[in-house]
């Protein structure tokens, strides 16, 4: 029972160009959605959230909108860079402690 | 300024042996978590404490799996004995309370995991 789903197990995109990350999710009780980037041998390290009162969030390169209709949320990186490459995670959550990780999805970005 | 400190990064084991993992959350957070990563099943919760209490361990697989938080700075999980299939990274997180609408709060700080693996 897959609550939230990051169909594209991974993803190359040319430096400079814009990066966009998927996450599909199940649950209607969702109202606060984290993104999460990992590297190789670390742990995942918060980038980027989004309350369910809002459709948009922006910080610097990264952007997160939410379809709430939809049950989408999507990460936009612009412009992406080689540093960007890494693992990136979806976490919603309910309000409580309980955070639902995605698969994640591989960036790579090519110089 | 420290984050979430894990010991040790790596761990070899017999299978049957006692495995324990180490985690120091960050000051002045409250709330601990154990995740475990494989590649069939992503990052799963195991375990969650609140103020030192065990709140949820409804993900902890089977009753080989058990962890302690005696006090606010530190927190085990113990696999004894261990198995092949528990072979994984182990990742401890912690954060401080939720506050709706208040951003930096909520968050998961994680530690760098400890791979384990158990043959």
């Amino acid at each position: 029972d897959q609550q939230v789903k990051q169909n594209s197990p991974s993803l190359s995109v040319q430096e400079g160009r814009i990066s966009i990350l998927n996450c599909d999710y199940t649950n209607s009780m969702f109202d606060y959605f984290l993104w999460y980037k990992k590297y190789p041998a670390e742990g995942p390290t918060f980038l980027i959230s989004i309350s369910s009162i809002k459709d948009k969030n922006e910080d610097g390169r990264f952007t997160v909108f939410l379809n709430k209709s939809a049950k989408h949320l999507s990460l936009h990186i612009v412009p992406s860079q080689p540093g960007d490459s890494a693992v990136y995670f979806c976490a919603p959550t309910s309000g409580t402690y309980k955070y639902i990780f995605g698969t994640g999805t591989r960036l790579k970005v090519l110089a | 300024d420290a984050g979430v400190i894990q010991s040790p990064r790596h761990e070899v084991t017999e299978m049957g042996q006692e495995v324990t993992l180490r985690c120091k959350p960050i000051s002045g957070h409250n709330s601990l978590f154990w995740y475990r990563q494989t590649m069939m099943r992503g990052l799963e919760l195991l375990i969650y404490f609140n103020n030192n209490v065990p709140i949820d361990d409804s993900g902890m697989p089977e009753d080989r799996f058990s962890a302690k938080m005696p006090n606010a700075s530190f927190s085990t999980l113990k696999i004894q004995p261990s198995e092949p299939r528990d072979s994984a990274v182990y990742f401890c997180a912690s954060s401080a309370p939720f506050l709706a609408g208040l951003p930096g709060t909520g968050e998961l700080f994680f530690g760098e995991g400890s791979r384990l693996t158990v043959l």
